[in-house]
């Protein structure tokens, strides 16, 4: 079974705190995704990875920023929390091609005061 | 570029009642569509995908949906409800390329 875990299901930080949020996968995938979810709004994506080092924006990038160093590893960086970034963040993987299921992690709902 | 509507914010049935959550989408060249289940606080669950072949596609808990190339439609369906099938739904909808969009999500609850 593909695994996708994330560092913290709960984060408490405050306005101004850099966050880290962490995703590893255990099926070598190459492509990995950070969104976030909001009611309403389903999955926004912020970033994805297509491979070690590589990076792209998503559609809503503004106030992050990403970590790729190892294959497994994806991280999202909050650079200065704001209140607007209370937020469910979701890490997902898939495999190469488009018909490749994309498995996702249990999620991080994290709240800034 | 591909997009997904899920046109019911919330679904209501009876236990044992079938229900549908319905989906449509817009994608130029062929689809790659998929649902979701989440449950509360929970990431989400694949639940079935259409790649090709058969319009009918079966998948997890005995859930299925069908692709209409005409309709832009693929709606998840099941033949009997269960209260435990309660959860939040996502269609999403990709192109050729790796770029996955979600519907907003259709909230299910079925009630004994």
């Amino acid at each position: 079974d593909v695994k996708v875990t994330q560092s913290s299901r709960y984060l408490v930080k405050r306005t101004g705190e850099k966050v880290f949020l962490e995703c590893v996968q255990d099926m070598d995938h190459e492509n990995m995704f950070w969104y976030r979810q909001d009611p309403g709004l389903g999955l926004r994506l912020i970033y994805f990875s297509y491979d070690v080092k590589m990076k792209e924006k998503g559609d809503i990038p503004e106030g992050y920023s990403v970590s790729r160093e190892k294959k497994e590893r994806f991280s999202l960086i909050l650079e200065s929390a704001s209140t607007n970034q209370t937020s469910m963040y979701l890490c997902a993987s898939t495999g190469t091609g488009p018909g490749e299921t994309q498995y996702f992690g249990p999620g991080t709902r994290l709240l800034v005061l | 570029a591909q997009s997904v509507a899920q046109p019911e914010d919330q679904v209501n049935v009876a236990e044992g009642n079938p229900l549908t959550v319905k989906c449509t989408y817009s994608v130029s060249g062929n689809p790659y569509l998929f649902w979701y289940v989440q449950y509360p606080n929970r990431g989400l669950q694949f639940l079935l995908k259409y790649i090709t072949g058969d319009n009918l596609v079966k998948g997890s808990y005995g859930f299925e949906a069908e692709f209409n190339k005409s309709q832009t439609s693929f709606h998840l369906k099941k033949p009997s409800a269960l209260v435990s099938d309660s959860a939040l739904y996502f269609c999403a909808v990709r192109d050729h390329s790796n770029d996955m969009r979600f519907g907003a999500g259709t909230r299910l609850t079925v009630k004994p």
